[in-house]
């Protein structure tokens, strides 16, 4: 079975730096999607980015960027010039690809705290 | 509205009260899931329809008992619950393509449930 892990219970990061979250997963497959949702505190989940594992190419969505490590299955979230708005809980998630099946695996969650 | 909305935001209920969670999408989906969010945990699937059948229970005690009568609404009906069910409730939905799982989901803005 498919596992996800959020090494980083909390992190906090200075308006207009920039934070990295990290994930690992655990799957035999080979092809797959990757996500990163944010839940903000009124507690609504928004898609952040997502990965298409067989692209090699990293996702970008305006600030926020991954790192996908295939071999490594590491798919770390980077946030640049980070916004009192980025403060959330961010949940990393493993999708497979084969027919039939819709199981979003997520991770625990990582608090991202911005410091004004 | 759009997006997905699900109603009550709000939830308290006793052992012995039997009520439902209703959840309604907007964005012309066909697959709709339930999940349950407890603290210190990761996002729990419960429940998949595709096409307004159940295609996934994930073990779910049979004191939830969902419904779908179209693939825009569905519901969660309770009864008989303990305080360990006690979280915040989310739906989602998604575009569901036959053999395929391709799509992302989109969350509502959960239920938060506390069994007295």
């Amino acid at each position: 079975a498919q596992t996800v892990t959020q090494s980083q219970p909390e992190m906090s990061v200075q308006e207009a730096e920039t934070v990295t979250l990290s994930c690992t997963y655990d799957t035999s497959e080979s092809d797959y999607y990757l996500f990163w949702y944010k839940q903000p505190p009124s507690r609504q989940m928004i898609l952040v980015i997502r990965q298409e594992a067989y692209k090699q190419q990293n996702a970008t969505e305006n600030r926020f960027s991954v790192n996908f490590q295939k071999a490594a299955k590491s798919f770390s979230l980077k946030i640049s010039d980070s916004q009192l708005g980025d403060a959330a809980m961010y949940f990393c998630a493993y999708r497979t690809t084969q027919g039939g099946s819709e199981k979003l695996v997520f991770g625990k969650g990582t608090k991202l705290t911005v410091n004004p | 509205e759009t997006g997905v909305t699900q109603t009550p935001r709000h939830l308290v209920m006793g052992m012995t009260n039997k009520k439902s969670l209703k959840c309604e999408q907007h964005l012309g989906h066909n697959a709709m899931y339930w999940y349950k969010q407890s603290a210190k945990k990761p996002l729990e699937l419960m429940f998949v329809y595709n096409f307004k059948e159940q295609t996934e229970n994930n073990s779910v005690p049979s004191r939830f008992s969902p419904e779908c009568p179209n693939s825009s609404h569905l519901f969660l009906h309770l009864h008989t619950l303990q305080p360990e069910d006690s979280a915040l409730y989310l739906c989602a939905s998604s575009h569901y393509t036959t053999g395929l799982a391709t799509d992302t989901q989109y969350f509502g803005p959960g239920t938060r449930l506390t069994v007295l």
